[in-house]
């Protein structure tokens, strides 16, 4: 059971828009900057977007992300079949058990 | 260039104990957070441990009093020793870099596959 909690899978058609949630609680995504992750299969994760809402240099404008509250939202648009791939939303937690969490990690599915 | 590299994985029985090694190029480990990742087969991605720039450690419950995290200037490398391997330790260990201090993964290393199994 993961600390932060995403959909275990989510799709849609090429071309059109995807969001994935990323729920969690004051000790961690309340306070604290999130970050989106993509593992395209058989591969390491690579960052998508830190710091809520910002992409590092060569991620595409495609990607966005925002958060409110205790949640945290990646948007997609403009699908490609390369974009078929786990993602995960990652953040601090000022919990006891763990000093950073994952999400259980969503499966985009490029139908 | 940023490139990280991870060796040290294999086939390790219940109880063993193995070392992980992530040599890194294109910066300096000592600058920078540095975090081991595990992903076990079919499953989510877990935070393992860090160690901060001015050499500070933290771990996961799951792996404290098991693991050390540490690392060595002079090579500019990342370790991680492990101990007392369990079956639930059986993964895919990465490191990863943060440059900033704010992010996790910022850079990633390929993995490497530790397997815990008589």
């Amino acid at each position: 059971q993961s600390v932060l909690t995403q959909p275990p899978s989510v799709s849609a058609a090429p071309g059109q828009k995807v969001t994935i949630s990323c729920s969690g609680s004051s000790s961690n995504i309340g306070n604290n900057y999130v970050s989106w992750y993509q593992q395209l299969p058989g591969t390491a994760p690579k960052l998508l977007i830190y710091e809520n809402n910002k992409r590092p240099s060569g991620i595409p404008d495609r990607f966005s992300g925002s958060k409110s509250g205790t949640s945290a939202t990646l948007g997609i648009t403009g699908l490609q079949t390369g974009d078929e791939a786990d993602y995960y939303c990652g953040t601090w937690d000022s919990s006891l058990s763990a000093l950073w969490v994952f999400g259980g990690g969503t499966k985009l599915t490029v139908l | 260039e940023v490139q990280l590299v991870e060796t040290g994985g294999g086939l390790i029985q219940p109880g063993g104990s193995l070392r992980l090694s992530c040599a890194a190029s294109g910066f300096t480990v000592s600058s920078n957070y540095m975090s081991w990742v595990r992903q076990a087969p079919g499953k989510g991605l877990e935070w393992v441990s860090v160690i901060y720039s001015g050499g500070s450690t933290y771990y996961a419950d799951s792996v404290k009093g098991r693991f050390t995290i540490s690392r060595d200037n002079s090579k500019n490398t990342l370790y991680l020793q492990m101990n007392s391997l369990r079956a639930e330790d059986t993964a895919v260990y990465y490191c990863a870099r943060d440059p900033f201090g704010a992010t996790i993964g910022w850079n990633w290393g390929q993995g490497t596959l530790v397997t815990v199994s008589s």
